[in-house]
């Protein structure tokens, strides 16, 4: 159980053009969504978190108008990079958390890899 | 103050040793805590959690909470080499939108 998949797993795409990225939670409702970034060799960065049906919360230095965020369903968040360069290309993985209280954990989907060139 | 503290630097240890990771969290109400492990270039993945002072074993892993002390630790034992990757610790604070607090990791290397 728990599983949480994204798609592309990988993608390579013209400085200037955007990316969306898909999360999916397979066989539970997520009312919660994370997005991280992680430069290689480097530790998760959480860009934003995502409740369905609201807008996405996001952490400080992280651009809004950039990194698109939509949490549409209980089951689907997507992550859309618009107007990608270089300096954006990195590791991107979604996390979901079932419904529940504290003790409930976050899963994380398989990563997207982005290179921007 | 960092909410989770994970300082040791990577870990080497003999195949069929005992690895052991700390780690220290700052927000005292907190209930929830995890390990996750990340084979390089991989996402994590959620290995064991633990929300009770004491021991929790699940296999080779054991997982040890003292909230008075604020510390978690994770012990593998007989370590495999496929037991090589990063261990993250994960807090959930009391105050934080439901999301995870993650420390930075611990590189664990098996030498066969």
């Amino acid at each position: 159980g728990a599983v949480v998949s994204q798609h592309p797993s990988w993608v390579i795409c013209k400085s200037g053009t955007s990316v969306k990225i898909e999360c999916r939670s397979l066989d539970f409702q997520a009312t919660t969504m994370f997005w991280y970034r992680q430069f290689p060799k480097q530790s998760l960065m959480l860009m934003a978190t995502s409740n369905e049906g609201s807008k996405a919360t996001y952490e400080q230095g992280v651009e809004k108008d950039k990194f698109l965020i939509n949490h549409a369903s209980l089951t689907l968040s997507t992550l859309t990079v618009t107007s990608a360069h270089p300096e954006d290309s990195s590791f991107y993985i979604c996390s979901a958390r079932p419904a529940g209280g504290m003790a409930v954990a976050q899963y994380f989907g398989p990563g997207t890899r982005l290179t921007v060139l | 103050q960092k909410e989770v503290e994970q300082n040791s630097g990577p870990l080497s240890v003999p195949e069929g040793a005992i690895a052991s990771l700390n780690c220290t969290y700052s927000d005292r109400g907190s209930q929830s805590f995890f390990w996750y492990r990340q084979y390089s270039g991989k996402s994590p993945e959620l290995i064991m959690s633990i929300y009770s002072n004491g021991d929790k074993e699940d296999g080779r892993f054991t997982a040890q909470l003292n909230k008075a002390s604020q510390y978690v630790s994770l012990l593998i034992r007989d370590s495999q080499p496929s037991d090589s990757a990063t261990y993250l610790c994960a807090v959930r604070p009391l105050r934080g939108n439901n999301r995870l607090a993650f420390g930075k990791g611990n590189q664990v290397v098996v030498i066969p």
